[in-house]
């Protein structure tokens, strides 16, 4: 089965611009999607597509991909940007959808 | 403005079922496609299957072939999460969402409130 790498912590300092990367041979052939969640809360659609944001994400969240990597970038990180960020897409047999580990972003 | 509303916490013994509602409103129901995702305890977000309730197929992953039946009701734009043979191991909250797919691109907007289900003696 397919699997999606995300590396498990990350930190920036506020204001900066952060990256988190979601790898997997099945980003060779599908967009991921990305997902914040706070503590207690269900987990909100951030990205999309190429690079989409559904109304209300604000523009400082982007995404991209290259290869068997996408990227989630928070341009100029805001403290309430701070929360678990899980990246989703279909295995490559395209039945099955599978998420990352997840990872834990820290705004300092 | 698709709203999905998820049952309250549910307690169960091993060995037994556990049934989730999730009912939507806004939108066209029987048009969704619904899945289910689950999070343990401080544990990551894991797809656990979904389902097309014009249709009323589903698909499972691998890991919950055999033990989760996915339903859904068109007349109370309702769907189920049903998982049996129950374990401590699935103490979780169990979430449903709506799957958009669109060429090579899949989403899960929006979600609903969660159920916690406790497995426990």
């Amino acid at each position: 089965s397919s699997e999606l790498t995300q590396d498990p912590a990350v930190s920036v300092a506020l204001g900066q611009t952060v990256r988190i990367t979601c790898q997997g041979d099945s980003l060779r052939s599908f967009y991921a999607s990305w997902y914040q969640q706070k503590p207690g809360q269900a987990p909100l659609l951030v990205i999309y597509g190429k690079n989409n944001r559904p109304s209300g994400i604000p523009d400082r969240f982007s995404g991209s991909s290259s290869g068997n990597t996408a990227s989630l970038t928070i341009t100029g990180a805001q403290a309430e940007d701070e929360a678990d960020y899980y990246c989703n897409s279909r295995e490559s047999s395209d039945n099955y959808l599978v998420f990352g580990g997840g990872t834990k972003l820290t705004v300092l | 403005q698709v709203q999905l509303v998820q049952s309250g916490a549910e307690v169960k013994k091993p060995g037994s079922s556990v049934k989730v509602s999730c009912k939507a409103s806004g939108g066209t129901f029987s048009s969704y496609t619904i899945s289910w995702v689950r999070q343990a305890p401080g544990q990551g977000l894991e797809w656990m299957g979904r389902i097309i309730p014009i249709f009323g197929t589903a698909n499972y992953a691998q890991k919950f072939q055999g033990r989760v039946t996915l339903t859904a009701d068109e007349s109370t734009s309702t769907a189920y999460m049903e998982l049996s043979s129950l374990r401590s191991e699935d103490t979780a909250v169990y979430y449903c969402t709506r799957l958009m797919v669109y060429a090579s691109s899949n989403w899960f907007d929006p979600w609903g409130q969660g159920t916690l289900v406790t497995v426990s003696s």
